[in-house]
């Protein structure tokens, strides 16, 4: 596609309760990386994919998140048994290969209540 | 471990003044330097990209540079308009195959 699609735009989900937030780079993107921005707050790196290598999940929070990536396309970050501090915006960005810069998605806004 | 601070946090200016966006770093071995736009409850739009052989970007009325011994990095925008109010971030990229983010500058530009 033209640019980084996220979906959903908006979740609202009850603590407990899983969520999948799925991110579509832009094709030939070989690295995909996954940001939190919890409201006021700047961005914060939980995962990032480079081709076929290992994943760096260096950022990621907790063992409740995980993420997968299918070769260079789709990735899916999965959020188990939802706490309200997952509240935030989940930015994924794409780059053709990392020093080239980055381009994001529009975000998918997670509200647990 | 990179750090990256942006002063100030906000900054509010009449229309047509000029101004300058601060963006320092603690590790001058980068790759590269980006500049970003970010509007309420909107994802980052990207503005100007510097690597790290280069010394400065322009794109209309903004202007990125980058001083990679100093650990400094400026955006430059001219003429500011009410239209330029958002949150303006900088990131830098390094070997560890990720960027770094600031905490951005919140820019308000008063009609």
């Amino acid at each position: 596609g033209a640019g980084v699609s996220q979906s959903p735009s908006n979740k609202v989900t009850e603590k407990g309760k899983d969520v999948e937030l799925r991110c579509d780079p832009i094709s030939g993107h070989t690295a995909l990386y996954w940001y939190r921005q919890r409201l006021g707050q700047g961005l914060e790196f939980l995962i990032y994919f480079q081709g076929n290598s290992a994943p760096d999940k260096s950022g990621l929070p907790s063992d409740r998140f995980s993420a997968e990536r299918t070769g260079e396309s789709v990735s899916t970050l999965t959020i188990q048994r939802t706490q309200q501090e997952d509240s935030a915006v989940y930015l994924c960005a794409s780059s053709l290969e990392g020093p080239s810069g980055y381009t994001f998605g529009s975000g998918t806004r997670l509200t647990v209540v | 471990k990179q750090e990256v601070t942006q002063i100030p946090a906000a900054l509010s200016v009449p229309e047509g003044e000029n101004l300058v966006l601060n963006c320092s770093f603690t590790d001058s071995a980068i790759y590269n330097l980006q500049w970003f736009r970010q509007d309420p409850g909107k994802g980052l739009t990207s503005l100007l990209l510097i690597q790290s052989s280069q010394r400065e970007q322009t794109s209309g009325r903004l202007n990125a540079s980058l001083d990679k011994s100093s650990g400094r990095s400026t955006l430059y925008i001219a003429a500011s308009q009410p239209g330029d109010s958002a949150t303006y971030l900088c990131a830098v990229y390094t070997n560890a195959g990720k960027s770094t983010f600031g905490d951005g500058t919140t820019l308000t530009v008063k009609p």
